[in-house]
């Protein structure tokens, strides 16, 4: 089965810090996502990467920056976290034309 | 205008009913389509696909009609276990990799 692990379930920040949200996935699949899903508004893309050290904006990359240094690996930085971003965030990958496959989401609450 | 758009629901109806979702997407160019399940507090997970030319999955019928840009799930005989929000997903080739838009979702809940 393809597993796709978010390394935090539940955070709590707060307005200012930094903020790192890792993804692993176990499957080798080249393209990995962070979306962010919020009531009423759907699952936003915020950044893709389609390989190694390749990383392109979604709809809404403002306030987030991503790191993809290892195949598997697939990180989602908030450089100063502010209120607005309390969201529950998800990690995905695929392989190139594939079934999207989620982790299992990231709450994370800025104070 | 949102280029996926659901209607939000709750669709709330009693065991054994038959019950229908439509999505519609707005750019032509779209590709391929499915629709995720997610129940809640849990992630998405794919139910099915979605052909041109319809396709069946058991209780679950989905069709697609690119004149008109919209997606249709039917559920018959619904069961307890089929509460959940459904997720019209929408796809797009571009040159680096494809473009995967979600609806915002469909409420369902089943009573008994």
């Amino acid at each position: 089965d393809v597993k796709v692990t978010q390394s935090s379930r539940y955070l709590v920040k707060r307005t200012g810090e930094k903020v790192f949200l890792e993804c692993v996935q176990d499957m080798d699949h080249e393209n990995m996502f962070w979306y962010r899903q919020d009531p009423g508004l759907g699952l936003r893309l915020i950044y893709f990467s389609y390989d190694v050290k390749m990383k392109e904006k979604g709809d809404i990359p403002e306030g987030y920056s991503v790191s993809r240094e290892k195949k598997e690996r697939f990180s989602l930085i908030l450089e100063s976290a502010s209120t607005n971003q309390t969201s529950m965030y998800l990690c995905a990958s695929r392989e190139i034309s594939g079934e999207l496959f989620f982790g299992e989401g990231s709450r994370l609450t800025v104070l | 205008r949102k280029e996926v758009e659901q209607d939000p629901g709750p669709f709330n109806v009693p065991e054994g009913a038959t019950v229908a979702f439509n999505c519609t997407y707005s750019n032509s160019a779209s590709q391929s389509f499915f629709w995720y399940r997610q129940d809640c507090r849990k992630e998405p997970k794919l139910l099915m696909s979605v052909y041109s030319s319809g396709n069946e999955d058991g209780r679950f019928t989905a069709q697609l009609n690119r004149a008109s840009q919209y997606i249709s799930l039917l559920i018959r005989d619904s069961k307890l276990s089929d509460s959940a929000t459904y997720l019209c997903v929408v796809k797009r080739e571009r040159s680096s990799a494809s473009k995967i838009i979600f609806g915002s979702g469909t409420r369902l809940s089943i009573r008994p």
